[in-house]
């Protein structure tokens, strides 16, 4: 089955950007979705289709994929960032879903 | 508004079986799939399931196939995930989702059904 790597924690300071990296074969042909889960709330969908936010998400989250790599970019990342993000995709091959295992982001 | 309403928190002892539910509302029920995702206390999200209430097409991932059902009952725009037999292992919070195809993504969430099982 498919498997989508997330570094299990990335770190930084108020105002720098995060970049989470969510790792598959060849995740550059599939769409990449990335969700963020606050402790006790249900996650929600920061970035869709690798690079396309929902109203209401800041600009400050962007998102790129290509080759083995998809990233996350958050841009003057705020304490209220911090979470947990996840990234999702649709493995065709095995017409299922698929999560990867989630990376918290520290707001040092 | 698109709302997904989830059954409440439930406690149940291993063995027992048990059936929770999704009801959506503020769209065509019968024309997005409804999938559900299971988190393990302090662990991440896990892909369960999908299933699409216009024709019942229901997809599970290999780790869940065989332990849960998922179903749907279009009159009422109602999803359920069910055990037939529960484990102290299924002890979890399971969250429904809606999406219009499988490829694009889950834009909505219901709030979370904590399911507990212990003896």
């Amino acid at each position: 089955s498919y498997v989508l790597t997330q570094p299990p924690s990335v770190s930084v300071a108020p105002g720098q950007t995060a970049r989470i990296t969510c790792g598959g074969n060849n995740i550059g042909s599939k769409s990449v979705h990335w969700y963020q889960q606050k402790p006790g709330q249900a996650p929600v969908l920061v970035v869709y289709d690798d690079s396309d936010r929902p109203s209401g998400i800041p600009e400050r989250f962007s998102g790129s994929n290509s080759g083995n790599t998809a990233t996350l970019t958050i841009s003057r990342v705020e304490a209220g960032d911090e979470a947990d993000y996840y990234c999702q995709v649709w493995d065709s091959s095995s017409d299922l879903g698929v999560f990867g295992g989630g990376t918290k982001l520290t707001v040092l | 508004e698109v709302q997904l309403v989830q059954s409440g928190a439930e406690v149940k002892k291993p063995g027992e079986s048990l059936k929770i539910s999704c009801k959506g509302s503020g769209y065509s029920f019968t024309s997005y799939w409804i999938g559900w995702v299971r988190q393990m206390p302090g662990k991440g999200l896990e892909w369960m399931g999908i299933i699409y209430p216009g024709d019942s097409d229901t997809r599970y991932s290999p780790s869940f196939q065989g332990q849960v059902t998922i179903s749907a009952d279009k009159s009422i725009s109602t999803a359920y995930l069910q055990w037939s037999s529960l484990k102290a292992s299924d002890t979890a919070m399971y969250y429904c989702v809606n999406t219009k195809t499988t490829v694009t993504p889950f834009d909505y969430w219901g709030q979370g059904t904590l399911v507990t099982v212990s003896s």
